[in-house]
């Protein structure tokens, strides 16, 4: 079975500050994606970065990259600068063969 | 390119009686997932259709919830009669190839009353 792990569930930080965002998964399958999303209180999901198994370099995309530790089954989403439009709920999900499983989800919040 | 679109947005209703959701994928996009987001929690999936075929419903209530996708394009998400505790929100989302990057609608926040 694929299983997702967010160990934050809430998050504060300041505006410009950099944040971390932890995410451990299962999964027996060797080739898999994973991603972040992101979910404004609009409630639309959006996603952030996409990561592929089989790629040794981390993902970037912006003030998002990523750190893929595929030994230890972790994947963690760094925001650089961070704004105050980076509010919102961040899912961390994993996708293969058998289905896009998805985390309980971190509360981020970026104060002024 | 026009997004995965969903209605209603909004729906209030009763116990016991019954509720559907409309969902049309992207274009093209022949994985089309149900996802049930209960508030403070992460989505879990529901159904999982790959064209008009059922490829995972594992964690779909099959007494209470139906869905089809009858022309391998829109589907309908289907509850009777409800409980209380179907009140969530109801994300539809599609994927050109499956289990992969998906695009999720705006949902459909169900309240059951």
């Amino acid at each position: 079975a694929q299983t997702v792990t967010q160990s934050q569930p809430e998050m504060s930080v300041q505006e410009a500050e950099t944040v971390t965002l932890s995410c451990t998964y299962d999964t027996s399958e060797s080739n898999y994606y994973l991603f972040w999303y992101k979910q404004p209180p609009s409630r639309q999901m959006i996603l952030v970065i996409r990561q592929e198994a089989y790629k040794q370099q981390n993902a970037t995309e912006n003030r998002f990259s990523v750190n893929f530790q595929k030994a230890a089954k972790s994947f963690s989403l760094k925001i650089s600068d961070s704004q105050l439009g980076d509010t919102a709920m961040y899912f961390c999900a994993l996708g293969g063969a058998q289905k896009l499983v998805f985390g309980q989800g971190t509360r981020l919040t970026i104060n002024p | 390119e026009a997004g995965v679109a969903q209605s209603p947005r909004y729906k209030i209703i009763e116990k016991r009686q019954s509720v559907a959701f409309w969902c049309n994928p992207i274009s093209g996009h022949a994985t089309l997932y149900w996802y049930q987001q209960i508030l403070g929690q992460g989505p879990k999936l529901l159904i999982q259709f790959q064209n008009n075929g059922v490829v995972d419903d594992s964690q779909l209530p099959k007494d209470r919830f139906s869905a089809e996708r009858l022309k391998g394009v829109d589907s309908t998400l289907k509850i009777q009669p409800a409980k209380l505790e179907d009140s969530a929100v109801y994300l539809c989302a599609s994927s050109l190839v499956p289990n992969t990057e998906a695009f999720f609608g705006q949902g459909t926040r169900l309240t059951v009353v």
